[in-house]
């Protein structure tokens, strides 16, 4: 299965600024995903991070506000913009390699906005 | 509306207590159901898929098994390092996944 590197691990992070988070795997692959979760939630999935095309965002979830990047097979980064303490959560990447593991996750990066 | 429900949202056993966990789903273009375990301050770490009704998988200590409308994550003689979260997901047609709000099974020696 696909092995994925999430930075930063963790964060605190002033209102009103933005963090950018980094998901990279260690193959190419064709479908990415960003998830938060919310202390003691499950997760929720923000977007599809497509290759060479703009994402595609989950209802509740806009672009201004959650930008995406994904340049290659490989990499993907999402941003959280103009923060406020509502934005503290956990946030995943995911990955599908289309083989018996199905989908594979990041360690997450833990999110303190104060 | 799509939508999946596990139960209970808690559940504590004594060390070799056997016991079930449930996922309940509706959605429409079932492709999968996964099954997931989360460590505190960790992502999901992936356990089973089942792809159709009547279709079991077993692993060390766990065992999965899927119906049409549920699937049931069944633990026997459980230890305390099984303590976790156990998060279950379906996947729609589209290759998204529709997460359950998990257990959390904490195992007491």
């Amino acid at each position: 299965s696909a092995v994925i590197s999430q930075k930063p691990s963790r964060d605190i992070c002033q209102r009103g600024t933005s963090l950018t988070i980094q998901c990279q795997v260690d193959s190419q692959v064709t479908m990415m995903f960003w998830y938060r979760q919310q202390p003691g939630q499950s997760l929720t999935l923000i977007a599809t991070a497509n290759q060479g095309s703009e994402a595609t965002y989950e209802s509740g979830f806009v672009i201004d506000k959650f930008p995406i990047s994904r340049p290659n097979l490989t990499f993907s980064t999402l941003t959280v913009s103009n923060m406020s303490p509502e934005d503290s959560s956990i946030y995943l990447c995911s990955v599908y390699s289309g083989t018996g593991d199905g989908y594979t996750f990041g360690s997450g990066t833990r999110l303190t906005v104060v | 509306e799509d939508q999946v429900t596990q139960s209970p949202e808690a559940l504590r056993l004594q060390e070799g207590e056997s016991s079930s966990l449930n996922c309940s789903y509706t959605v429409s273009g079932l492709r999968g159901l996964f099954w997931y375990r989360q460590d505190p301050g960790k992502g999901p770490e992936f356990l089973f898929t089942l792809y159709s009704a009547g279709e079991e998988k077993e692993k060390e200590r766990l065992k999965a098994t899927l119906t049409k409308k549920e699937s049931f994550l069944h633990i026997t003689a459980p230890k305390p390092e099984d303590s976790a979260t156990y998060l279950c997901a379906v996947q729609r047609n589209t290759g998204k996944l529709i997460f359950g709000q998990g257990t959390t099974l904490q195992v007491k020696p």
